[in-house]
Formats: structure tokens, C-alpha cells, sequence
């Protein structure tokens, strides 16, 4: 069964670091790897999606990465701002017909 | 990109109440929903899988008549969480796959949350 863990679990730094966030999982044979936003008690905004033939994907200050053999993927945030303060989820899929399997999460401060 | 509501956006209700929670897609047709439910400061748990006009698939756990799953049409599915008690208090968020879609990528609605007082 396809575990998902993301470290740290909660992560606190000043405005303008550059940053990355964690993400493995336990099945290295996925389909796709996407990575999400979440504000508190708000829903899911998708942030990046790697299809498993890919190395990265990026959209603005944001860099995801996929090391699909080596069950690891992290997402990069550069120059950070304290709008990027969320949670960040990574969740992977096995196949096209199978739904998402989330990690717990990295909770991101990011002060001004 | 693909859009998903959901309804209402929160709901209060006493104990021994049924909730029903409507999920749409509201510019495309979803032939699979699925149905997470999400604890404070927890990851989403899949609930379970619905497919258009046949019967949904639950998860390990999930008691699938006290979550009850209908998709009826491939823009609406529901879930009714029957005689409501307080450790069913969550946050509730469908999602959607694009049919036909190649990233098959599921788009998720802004979540209900649930309080049973």
C-alpha cells in the first residue's frame, strides 16, 4: 500500500529564504506526483503535477523535482513571501484509474 | 482549469441528524468522484470512489452505510452522512477526474465543513 510522508512537518522561516519541502513515498511505481496548497480550512489548490516520465516542473517561484526511483520528490520555493505561508500536501498516484494518496502535510510560516 | 463546488460550504447540525453534501462539476463531466474527509492538522482519508451510476467503492473503515455515496449523474455526487454524531465532526472534500483527461488529474471543491453538536 503507497505511504506518503513529507518532512518537516512544520517549517518556519524569515521572508526572502529560499526553501525546499520533502516529500517520499513507499511505492516508486507511480503514475503522477502532484503537490497542492491548502489554506487553513480551505480546500485544495493544485500547485505542480509530475507525470512519472518527468524530472521537474515549475510554475513561477515554485520548483517541484521527481526522483521516481528513489521514491522523493521536493518542492522548491524561492525568495519566500508571507503570502507562500500554508500548507503545502504532496500526494502521489499509482495509476491513471487510482486515486490520490496524500502526505500530512508541511505547514509553512513564512514572517515578514 | 476544471472547476468543482461544493455545497453547502458548512454545516452545523445536533446529533442523530442525516447531512447531506452535494459535490458538482460545473464545467465538465466527471465519470469518477472521489470523497476525502480531513481531520484538523491531518492529511486527507480517502472515504471512497464513486463512479457514475454504479455503486461506490469505500475504503477499509469506512462504514458505507453511514456515508452514503450517490452519483447519479456525471456532474453531481453526494454524500449523506446518516445519524451524525460528534466524531464525524470533519472537513469533507470531493474531488473530480477530467474523462478523457491524459493526466487523468482530479480537480478537488473548496470542502464542507461538518460540526455535530
Amino acid at each position: 500500500k503507497q505511504e506518503v510522508t513529507q518532512i518537516p512537518a512544520a517549517l518556519s522561516v524569515p521572508e526572502g529564504e529560499n526553501l525546499v519541502l520533502n516529500c517520499s513515498f513507499t511505492d516508486s511505481a507511480i503514475y503522477n506526483l502532484q503537490w497542492f496548497r491548502q489554506d487553513p480550512g480551505k480546500g485544495l489548490t493544485s500547485l505542480l503535477l509530475i507525470q512519472s516520465s518527468q524530472r521537474e516542473q515549475t510554475s513561477g517561484r515554485l520548483n517541484a523535482s521527481l526522483d521516481k526511483s528513489s521514491g522523493r520528490s521536493t518542492l522548491y520555493i524561492a525568495a519566500s513571501q508571507p503570502g507562500d505561508s500554508a500548507t503545502y500536501l504532496c500526494a502521489v498516484r499509482n495509476s491513471g484509474n487510482t486515486p490520490l494518496v496524500f502526505g500530512k502535510g508541511t505547514r509553512l510560516s513564512v514572517i515578514a | 482549469g476544471a472547476v468543482v463546488s461544493q455545497h453547502p460550504s458548512r454545516v452545523i447540525c445536533k446529533s442523530g441528524t442525516s447531512v447531506k453534501i452535494e459535490c458538482r462539476s460545473l464545467d465538465f463531466q466527471a465519470t469518477t468522484m472521489f470523497w476525502y474527509r480531513q481531520f484538523p492538522k491531518k492529511s486527507l482519508m480517502l472515504m471512497a470512489t464513486s463512479n457514475e451510476g454504479s455503486k461506490a467503492t469505500y475504503e477499509q473503515g469506512v462504514e458505507k452505510d453511514k456515508f452514503l455515496i450517490n452519483h447519479a449523474s456525471l456532474t453531481l455526487s453526494t454524500l449523506t452522512v446518516t445519524s451524525a454524531h460528534p466524531e464525524d465532526s470533519s472537513f469533507y472534500i470531493c474531488s473530480a477526474r477530467v474523462a478523457g483527461l491524459q493526466n487523468n488529474e482530479q480537480f478537488f471543491g473548496p470542502g464542507t465543513r461538518l460540526t455535530v453538536l
